[in-house]
């Protein structure tokens, strides 16, 4: 079935030092990526997005990579910083152009101060 | 602030009981989408709604239901309640029918069955 899932369940960097966080995904007819940022108790913020016609994004401090080939997305997050502190889901839209984002379980990042 | 509002924050109830979530988009924004997440199972799509009319269906059971009014608010209805249904419920809200773009989520409704 469809499927987006993280490689790791908890990513622990050092303040200043850059992040990566990774995401594999099963749809091949997902066109639409997007990367959501959860802090505790509250609801998942958007943080960047990228088409299929697109290999790379970046934004502030933050890059997505995708590689169609193996099905694959990683989020880049430059010098890393306590506020950066949260749990990180991929998603994607399959093969709807509605709403129906799938989404992956989720990476941890913690960062140390 | 993403300018979804949920209510209530916390609610704790039975099993077999019957609760309802609601939500107000962001002003402006005539699709409503309503997510659980659970523990075990993440984030998962239950239904959308744009302008008052159902476009897209998830994981929902048939327990549950949800409907968008005229003003664009949103009720998440669930009920015969099982300890499994606990999890947090969030709403989100575009701009748009289809998805290309910014999900606004508010900050959740979090559900507690004992």
């Amino acid at each position: 079935g469809e499927s987006v899932g993280l490689h790791l369940p908890t990513l622990s960097v050092q303040e200043g030092d850059n992040s990566i966080i990774n995401c594999a995904y099963s749809n091949s007819a997902s066109d639409y990526f997007i990367w959501y940022k959860q802090e505790s108790g509250k609801g998942p913020q958007f943080i960047i997005d990228i088409r299929s016609n697109m290999d790379k994004r970046q934004g502030q401090r933050v890059t997505v990579l995708l590689n169609k080939t193996v099905k694959h997305l990683s989020l880049q997050i430059a010098a890393t910083q306590p506020g950066d502190s949260a749990v990180y889901f991929c998603a994607e839209n399959g093969s709807s152009n509605t709403g129906k984002l799938i989404f992956g379980q989720g990476t941890t990042l913690q960062v140390k101060p | 602030d993403s300018g979804v509002t949920q209510t209530p924050k916390h609610l704790i109830t039975a099993t077999g009981q019957r609760v309802t979530l609601r939500c107000s988009p962001r002003s402006g924004d005539l699709s409503v989408y309503w997510y659980q997440q659970s523990l075990d199972q993440g984030l998962q799509f239950l239904i959308q709604y744009y302008n008052g009319e159902e476009r897209a269906k998830g994981n929902i059971l048939e327990r549950f239901s949800a409907q968008q009014f005229p003003d664009l608010h949103s009720e998440l209805n669930l009920s015969s309640l099982e300890l499994g249904d606990s999890a947090l419920y969030f709403c989100a809200s575009s701009d748009r029918l289809s998805w290309t773009g910014e999900l606004f989520f508010g900050e959740g409704s979090r559900l507690t069955v004992l």
